[in-house]
């Protein structure tokens, strides 16, 4: 079975402080897909990254980097030098076929 | 790039009345389209998924029913809703492309 696990719910740093968030998945294919998204207070989730599982390149853009391993089957997330407005809820999902399983979520406080 | 629009965006209902919550798709043809819903604080439950016209899966027994009746439209239904439908109801799309898209969102409210 297809399963994401986000051990994290709620993580609170100051600002410009360097945080990582969590991602740990099962699954059988050989073929697959990993994502990130964002969800702001507003309520829409943002689509952030798509990781193939052949390719392991780490990725960064700007502040947001993404490691992933296949040997330890985590797909982390890190925000370096931190801001309020990266304050929200962080989605970590797997494809599955015809859908993608969602974890249950860390919650982000970035505090002034 | 696709597109996704949701209506209403907050809704308030007294128990046991129907519901219909729409979404529409643009600029993507045939994708894959998802309910899901969140509770207070939650995750994402998938409800329904539908990969073409007429053809739905739901996830999880309920009250709420699904319907495709265009390439581009997919329609969240309930005959009597319940107070434990209040939620927070986002559609997804998921084109060619492997990435799943979400709408802005409905809120709803039942009391």
């Amino acid at each position: 079975a297809q399963k994401v696990t986000q051990a994290q719910t709620e993580i609170s740093v100051v600002e410009k402080e360097d945080v990582t968030l969590d991602c740990v998945y099962e699954t059988r294919d050989t073929t697959y897909y990993l994502f990130w998204y964002k969800q702001p207070p507003s309520g829409e989730l943002v689509f952030l990254i798509r990781r193939n599982s052949f390719d392991e390149q780490n990725e960064i853009s700007g502040r947001y980097s993404w490691n992933f391993q296949k040997s330890t089957s985590s797909f982390n997330f890190t925000i370096t030098a931190s801001q309020v407005v990266d304050s929200a809820v962080y989605f970590c999902a797997l494809s599955g076929g015809d859908k993608i399983i969602f974890g249950k979520g860390t919650r982000l406080h970035i505090l002034p | 790039s696709q597109t996704i629009h949701q209506w209403p965006a907050t809704l308030v209902q007294p128990v046991g009345s129907p519901l219909s919550l729409e979404c529409t798709v643009e600029g993507t043809s045939n994708p894959n389209l998802y309910w899901y819903r969140q509770a207070a604080g939650r995750g994402l439950q998938l409800l329904f998924y539908s990969v073409g016209i007429g053809q739905i899966s739901s996830e999880v027994p309920q009250n709420l029913s699904a319907s495709r009746p265009q390439d581009r439209q997919f329609i969240l239904s309930s005959k009597k809703l319940l107070l434990s439908d209040s939620g927070f109801y986002l559609c997804a799309c998921l084109p060619q492309q492997y990435t799943q898209y979400f709408g802005p969102g409905t809120r709803l409210t039942v009391l």
